[in-house]
């Protein structure tokens, strides 16, 4: 079956540093999502990608989606320690449900 | 407008014990799903619903039973619970076909002892 595969699965950094994670999937698909967890909260929708090469921002944050469909990647410049918690790519291929990758867990210290 | 309510919010069940989480959204979607969250595992689903009156197995159905009540409600049960089930439950909708944006409600932790 599809499988989402998210790197890193933690990243510790300074606030002000760059942070970066990266999804890829095993098939091709028809969107992705992003969402954004909190330490003892639910996930949150932020953002999703429909087209080949798409690229998207929100403030600080960057998203793109690969020319084949098939990898994403979430790009927050200058972290700040509101961006603590864990971030997932969820992709589908069936139109039916969103498989989640594992999470990206990031923790900015001061 | 209050999105998706869970209840309960914890429970504590012994082994053998069963119990039913529910579930219901008030924006009129039409799918449905339940997750699953264990530490480093992310979010996996166990059944989900993509319209009134259907339902599917996920990547985890084993030890769960479904039933989407009405367009507005879906609720999960486990019929004899096993420590395995100790877990993070969430339930989500989102608007077919397009599945932009599921909302998730504030999620189940049911600890199985």
């Amino acid at each position: 079956g599809q499988q989402v595969m998210q790197i890193p699965q933690y990243q510790h950094v300074q606030e002000g540093e760059d942070f970066t994670t990266y999804c890829n999937s095993s098939t091709t698909l028809s969107n992705i999502q992003w969402y954004k967890q909190r330490p003892g909260g639910h996930p949150v929708f932020l953002i999703q990608l429909v087209k080949s090469g798409e690229v998207k921002k929100q403030k600080r944050l960057t998203f793109q989606f690969g020319e084949a469909k098939k990898n994403s990647s979430l790009h927050i410049t200058a972290t700040q320690t509101t961006d603590v918690g864990t971030y997932f790519c969820a992709g589908t291929n069936s139109g039916y449900a969103l498989n989640f990758g594992k999470g990206t867990s990031l923790l900015v210290t001061p | 407008n209050a999105g998706v309510t869970q209840t309960p919010k914890f429970q504590v069940l012994k082994t053998g014990q069963s119990m039913t989480l529910q579930c219901a959204q008030d924006m009129n979607h039409n799918s449905m799903y339940w997750y699953r969250q264990d530490p480093g595992m992310g979010l996996r689903l166990i059944y989900y619903s993509a319209s009134e009156g259907t339902t599917d197995k996920g990547e985890v159905p084993n030890g769960y039973n479904v039933s989407r009540l009405n367009k507005r409600e879906f609720s999960l049960r486990l019929e004899s619970a096993a420590p395995s089930q100790t877990s993070v439950y969430f339930c989500a909708s989102s608007d077919s076909p397009d599945l932009i944006g599921y909302t998730f409600g504030s999620g189940t932790r049911l600890t199985v002892v």
